[in-house]
Formats: C-alpha cells, sequence, structure tokens
C-alpha cells in the first residue's frame, strides 16, 4: 500500500521566515510526486516532481525530489500572510491515482 | 480554459437518505477522479473514471458508486447516508497521459 507522511503536521512562523516542509514516501512503481497548496477549498497545484536532484521554482517556493532517500522538501522563503494554508504532498505510482499525505498546516503571523 | 465544477457546493441530509453530487471537468479532460475529505482521515481516493469506465477504486464501501457521461462530466452517489460520510468531497480533472489533477471547489456534505 502505498504511503506518504508529511512533518510537521503544523508550523506557525512570522512574516519573513524561511519554512521547510518535509514529504515521506512508499511508493509501487514512483511515477510522480505533487504539492499542492489548500487554502479554504480546492488544493490548488505547485510542482510536479518526477527526477530526483532537480529543483523546481515557483517565486518564493521552490522543491526538489531525492528519489533515493525517498522524499521531498517544499520550501518558501520570506513567508507573507497569504502562504497561510495546508500543503498537502502526494505521490503517483503505478495505480495511477495519487495518494495523499495528511499535510502541513502553515500559519503566518503578521 | 474553465476550472473544474462541482455542484452542488453544499448539501445537508439526514441519515439513510441518497445523495448525487456532481463534476464538470476542465474542457478535454476526460479522467476524473473523486476525493472524500475528512479532518481526520485526510484526502482518500473514491475511484477515477476515463472514458466513461471506472478505471480505480479507493477503499470505500459499496454505498459509494459513479458514473461517467460521454461528455466526461461524472456524478458519484451515496446511498444510505451515515453520520460518517459528512465530508468535502472534491473532484479532480486531468488530461491523459498527464499525472497533474485539478481540483474543483468541493462539495461540503453534513449528514445529521
Amino acid at each position: 500500500e502505498d504511503k506518504v507522511v508529511q512533518s510537521p503536521l503544523s508550523l506557525v512562523v512570522h512574516e519573513g521566515d524561511t519554512v521547510t516542509l518535509n514529504c515521506s514516501y512508499e511508493v509501487t512503481n514512483f511515477r510522480s510526486l505533487l504539492w499542492y497548496k489548500q487554502e479554504k477549498k480546492a488544493p490548488t497545484f505547485l510542482f510536479m516532481l518526477t527526477s530526483s536532484g532537480i529543483e523546481k521554482k515557483s517565486g518564493r517556493l521552490s522543491s526538489i525530489l531525492d528519489k533515493k532517500e525517498l522524499f521531498s522538501i517544499l520550501n518558501i522563503t520570506a513567508t507573507q500572510t497569504g502562504d497561510s494554508a495546508v500543503y498537502l504532498c502526494a505521490v503517483g505510482g503505478s495505480a495511477r491515482q495519487l495518494t495523499f499525505g495528511s499535510g502541513t498546516q502553515l500559519t503566518v503571523l503578521p | 480554459k474553465a476550472g473544474v465544477t462541482q455542484t452542488p457546493r453544499y448539501l445537508i441530509k439526514t441519515r439513510g437518505q441518497q445523495v448525487t453530487l456532481s463534476c464538470s471537468p476542465i474542457s478535454g479532460h476526460r479522467s476524473v477522479s473523486w476525493y472524500q475529505q475528512t479532518p481526520g482521515q485526510g484526502l482518500q481516493f473514491l475511484f477515477e473514471y476515463f472514458s466513461e469506465t471506472q478505471r480505480n477504486k479507493g477503499n470505500f464501501p459499496g454505498r459509494f458508486s459513479g458514473r461517467q457521461f460521454s461528455n466526461s462530466r461524472s456524478e458519484m452517489n451515496v446511498s444510505t447516508l451515515e453520520l460518517g460520510d459528512s465530508a468535502l468531497y472534491l473532484c479532480a480533472s486531468r488530461e491523459e497521459g498527464y499525472l497533474e489533477q485539478y481540483f474543483g471547489p468541493g462539495t461540503r456534505l453534513t449528514v445529521t
């Protein structure tokens, strides 16, 4: 059974801080790892990673995958209150469906 | 392109009733997946439809069912509702051959 574990479960920081969110996984026939941001409603897609060691960047957010150690990190630099959300990590394996972790609740205080 | 749409957005039902939720995928996306999200269990996969056929199914009882129409719109049905079925039901669509899924706003179901 595919498994995704995210840590920490929750995090409270102040604006301007840098945060690192972790995602470790066990999956049969790994195909991809995806990061989503969920505010009050639907998760919105952030990144998809398929290759080890290649960083994906979008503004202040970046993510990297380590396929040997079976984990990924999501970094957010210079955090803003608008970054407050639940960040979800999901992996796609041989079953083609996504298995999600329980998420990290990030709260950014002004 | 318009995003994934789901109707209704909110629903209150009584135990024992049944409910049907609807999802319209992004234009051109033929794969539709359904997820249940609860505070305790997180996001759990229900099923995936592609070209009107169920391609994958998660670990949910037979009370949960779905279908997909020729225009890729999908519905899911929950019969004999239980209190534990109260959740946010999310639909996601993707293009065939691509792994990233795009989510709709969800239907918040409350069972009393």
